[in-house]
């Protein structure tokens, strides 16, 4: 079974609207965290934000923020206020386990987003 | 600090052919990973390390060798180079008492096999 399942291959967004890219997880260990990263044609991943498995909030970094519905499993990212460049691809991610285990990531399919003006 | 570096940006092996991917990090990382990138895909982990002279297999490490001897370095060796490993490699390290978790990407090598 896929452990990280991003559904949507591609989208298009207008400038200054809001878009969700939906990320959804499989595992069974109690201790794991959710990542995106954002990886634009020229190819450098850039971390965008974190979620942690027993973190109360939604996490939030300036125009990103992750939906985290722990029992739906899933672990959403909303960018508002989209601009040209946020025109990119973008992955979701997942680590398990404790710390000693070195959080190796599983990362998904991503998502391509094209904004337009 | 200029973060995770890669050499080479890109390479062109021949069938058959050896070659090491250089990953270097000059924050005290402890823990580094390599991973590859597929046409079109997500990144799937080759190999990890939690510290020097300690390393592990990822998904996908068949064609591949690690070593680890300092903090700094953590190259990946192909040996006898097939079509099937034409992909970017991405190095990553982090500091394992981080609390975002974040991982550090290099900028990749784009190396394909012919």
């Amino acid at each position: 079974a896929q452990k990280i399942t991003q559904t949507q291959p591609g989208m298009f967004v207008q400038e200054k609207e809001a878009v969700t890219l939906d990320c959804t997880y499989d595992t069974s260990d109690p201790s794991y965290g959710l990542f995106w990263y954002k990886q634009p044609s020229s190819g450098e991943m850039i971390f965008l934000i974190y979620q942690g498995s027993y973190d109360q909030q939604n996490a939030t970094e300036g125009r990103y923020s992750l939906n985290f519905q722990k029992a739906r499993k899933s672990a959403n990212l909303v960018i508002s206020a989209s601009q040209l460049g946020d025109s990119a691809m973008y992955f979701c991610a997942m680590r398990e386990g404790l710390e000693a285990a070195g959080n190796k990531l599983t990362f998904g399919g991503g998502t391509r987003v094209l904004v337009k003006p | 600090n200029a973060g995770v570096t890669q050499t080479p940006k890109f390479r062109i092996l021949k069938i058959g052919q050896s070659m090491t991917l250089q990953c270097a990090q000059d924050m005290n990382h402890n823990y580094m990973y390599w991973y590859r990138q597929d046409p079109g895909m997500g990144l799937k982990l080759i190999y990890y390390s939690v510290g020097a002279g300690i390393t592990d297999k990822g998904e996908v490490p068949n064609g591949y060798n690690v070593s680890r001897s300092t903090t700094e370095d953590f190259p990946l060796r192909l040996e006898l180079a097939a079509p099937s490993q034409t992909s970017v490699y991405f190095c990553a390290s982090r500091r394992p008492s981080d609390s975002s978790y974040e991982q550090y990407f290099g900028p990749g090598t784009r190396l394909t096999v012919t």
